[in-house]
């Protein structure tokens, strides 16, 4: 059974670094068939892609986010991270982690989802 | 590209149907995916291809449209169909969702 779970600090300073990491089971983060993609939502609001990564290490972000973003995998531990770098309140949300196929960019399997405060 | 979704809110009793609709900022093909959220819960996968189920969606589920304009049926309302519903579309770069529409019993 696949599975991705996130993980990393609930809390953040603002102007700080967010860190967070999906753990992949069930599935190699190696596979060519995958895309592993970082998506949030702030509370009650709704959905915003991130940004995605390649078992080859090529990367694709959102332009909003582009240069404040960086996705990153280590496929010896089967995972993928993400770093936002100078965060704001504004970046409180729930981190999702999920998958998609490809050539067609729709996320089939989500993690559960860790929310992340922006907060002194 | 921007999607707008319809109604905001929606309220129905359980046994009636609900048309639910997704409208792109510009023609996006049929690359357009439903998702059904519910409280504290991750999004689940319905519809991709604007019109084909993901596996194990029930048949009362379905998608049609294709260019700008998209609809998701869910012809007889269950209980655990009482959700929140968003559309993406991934004809263009970003990757964009709707705002969603809240289906409330």
């Amino acid at each position: 059974q696949v599975q991705l779970q996130e993980s990393g600090p609930g809390l953040v300073q603002p102007s700080q670094t967010l860190s967070l990491t999906c753990s992949v089971s069930g599935v190699s983060v190696r596979s060519g068939n995958f895309y592993w993609n970082w998506i949030r939502q702030p509370a009650g609001k709704g959905l915003e892609w991130i940004g995605r990564i390649y078992t080859s290490g090529s990367t694709y972000y959102n332009p909003s986010l582009m240069s404040r973003v960086t996705i990153s995998m280590d496929t010896s531990k089967s995972q993928f991270s993400l770093l936002l770098a100078s965060v704001t309140a504004a970046d409180t949300a729930v981190y999702y982690c999920a998958r998609d196929y490809g050539d067609y960019v729709y996320f089939d399997l989500w993690g559960r989802g860790t929310l992340v405060t922006v907060s002194s | 590209i921007v999607m707008t979704q319809s109604p905001v809110t929606l309220s129905v009793s359980p046994g009636e149907g609900a048309a639910l609709s997704c409208r792109a900022s510009q023609s996006i093909s049929s690359n357009l995916a439903w998702y059904q959220q519910k409280p504290g819960q991750a999004p689940r996968l319905l519809i991709y291809g604007a019109s084909t189920r993901a596996p194990g969606i029930p048949a009362r589920f379905s998608g049609s449209g294709s260019g700008t304009e998209f609809t998701l049926t869910i012809s007889s309302l269950q209980s655990e169909d009482f959700a929140v519903y968003y559309c993406q579309q991934y004809n263009n770069w970003p990757l964009t969702f709707g705002g969603g529409t809240k289906v409330e019993i």
